[in-house]
């Protein structure tokens, strides 16, 4: 069974830190990774997939990269603001036959605090 | 508005009571999924659907019923609500082709059961 897992669970830094965001994961027969950012009280919104095949994916001040040999993914925010202070999840949809490979796994997030 | 829509956003109910969460989508996506959420645990996958007939248990099913009404509404019930199922519930969406698998959620329904 897949397992995610998320460290830390928290993290606080001042603003115009680079930081980044680590996501491990038990199976390395993944077929993606998808990271997400989660506000208080709010729904999940995608901010990058990563294939399998794909060693890593950029948008704006974050860059996500995956290596599934060694079961880790890591989150690169540049520049962090007041605004990025959120939950950031992981989640790994494994490479399963039959109805398990639909499912995805999710790690329980690491929650940002960007001090002004 | 919002491409992936839950109703009711917040629901407080009493035990044994039954309980409709509404889910609605304007992506035009075939897939649909019912995820719950509690504090401290990750997202569990609930219920999900390939197309209007083909629905699938997932993870955490006992309990919960699913009904896909059309391709764009997909809607989750709790027969008699236990306090148990106090949590927050997604819907999420995921196109079949393209960037597969990319998973598009709903802003979540708050669900108290007392």
């Amino acid at each position: 069974k897949q397992e995610v897992t998320q460290i830390p669970a928290a993290l606080s830094v001042p603003e115009g830190e680079n930081l980044v965001l680590n996501c491990s994961f038990t199976d390395s027969a993944i077929y993606n990774l998808q990271w997400f950012r989660q506000d208080p009280g709010k729904g999940l919104t995608s901010l990058l997939l990563i294939q399998s095949s794909q060693r890593e994916q950029t948008s704006g001040r974050l860059n996500a990269s995956l290596d599934k040999s060694s079961g880790r993914s890591t989150l690169y925010i540049a520049a962090s603001q007041p605004g990025d202070s959120a939950t950031y999840l992981c989640a790994v949809r494994t490479a399963y036959s039959g109805a398990g490979s639909y499912q995805l796994t999710f790690g329980k997030g690491t929650k940002l605090s960007v001090i002004p | 508005d919002a491409d992936v829509t839950q109703t009711p956003r917040n629901r407080i109910t009493k035990t044994g009571k039954r309980i409709m969460l509404e889910c609605s989508q304007t992506k035009g996506h075939d897939r649909m999924y019912w995820y719950r959420q509690d504090p401290g645990l990750g997202l569990q996958l609930i219920y999900y659907s390939f197309d209007v007939k083909d629905i699938n248990k997932g993870e955490i099913s006992d309990g919960y019923s699913v009904s896909r009404q059309a391709q764009a509404k997909f809607s989750l019930s709790l027969e008699s609500a236990i306090p148990n199922q106090t949590a927050l519930y997604f819907c999420a969406t995921s196109p079949r082709q393209g960037r597969t698998g990319e998973l598009f959620f709903g802003e979540g329904s708050r669900l108290t059961v007392l």
